[in-house]
């Protein structure tokens, strides 16, 4: 089944303690994105990467990092996580070649940062 | 000046009758539309996209670009309950960065069975 899949789906941790967001997709797409979505705010871009080795920022990618070594996995790294990271995060991608806006996206991971 | 617009709702209607979601944006050099679907608590799912102006059918969904209004619409007929969700238009914007995709903030829609 084609899929995107991220873990953890639901997280609670405090502030300063590094994590790790995973997200891995078995379509073989190119294209890979990290987006926030918090009330009142919609879906915001943090990073994306077009191929392997290859990421840029987004509109909001302040506090995160991501890194693109394989083609199907694209974590996102919190390395000091504050409050206002509580959101909702999702994990998206696409072939390349295809429609910009044709993504497919993982369920979800909650991340709650006290 | 905010890059796509919707109205947030609620946007209450009766089941059987057809809901009308509007979004507009502000890069007339906009090329392709998207509109998304999102159950609360889910991801969103892409459900119609329109290239060029005029009407786009599929099923019961219909889109509506116009361009020179810079605003594209999403009809669904014949609403269902299973219609309630939140329905986010997003819009290939032009940015110095290669990729454009913006979202609005979606609208939430309810089918009143």
């Amino acid at each position: 089944e084609a899929q995107v899949t991220q873990n953890p789906r639901y997280l609670i941790t405090v502030t300063g303690k590094k994590l790790t967001v995973t997200c891995s997709q078995n379509m073989n797409h190119e294209y890979m994105s990290w987006y926030r979505q918090d009330p009142g705010l919609g879906l915001r871009q943090i990073y994306y990467s077009m191929n392997v080795e290859v990421t840029d920022k987004g509109d909001v990618p302040e506090g995160y990092k991501v890194s693109r070594k394989e083609k199907r996995n694209f974590p996102l790294i919190l390395e000091s996580p504050s409050p206002n990271q509580t959101s909702l995060y999702f994990c998206a991608s696409r072939k390349v070649a295809g429609r910009v806006g044709e993504l497919f996206f993982g369920e979800g991971s909650r991340l709650t940062v006290l | 000046q905010k890059e796509v617009e919707q109205n947030s709702g609620p946007l209450s209607v009766p089941e059987g009758a057809i809901a009308s979601l509007n979004c507009t944006y502000s890069d007339r050099g906009s090329q392709s539309f998207f509109w998304y679907r999102q159950y609360s608590g889910k991801s969103p799912e892409l459900i119609m996209f329109i290239y060029s102006n005029g009407d786009k059918e599929d099923g019961r969904f219909t889109a509506q670009l116009n361009k020179a209004s810079q605003y594209v619409s999403l009809l669904i007929r014949d609403s269902q309950p299973s219609d309630s969700a939140t329905y986010l238009c997003a819009v290939n914007i032009r940015r110095g960065g290669a990729d454009g995709l913006t979202f609005g903030k979606g609208t939430h829609l309810i089918i009143q069975p």
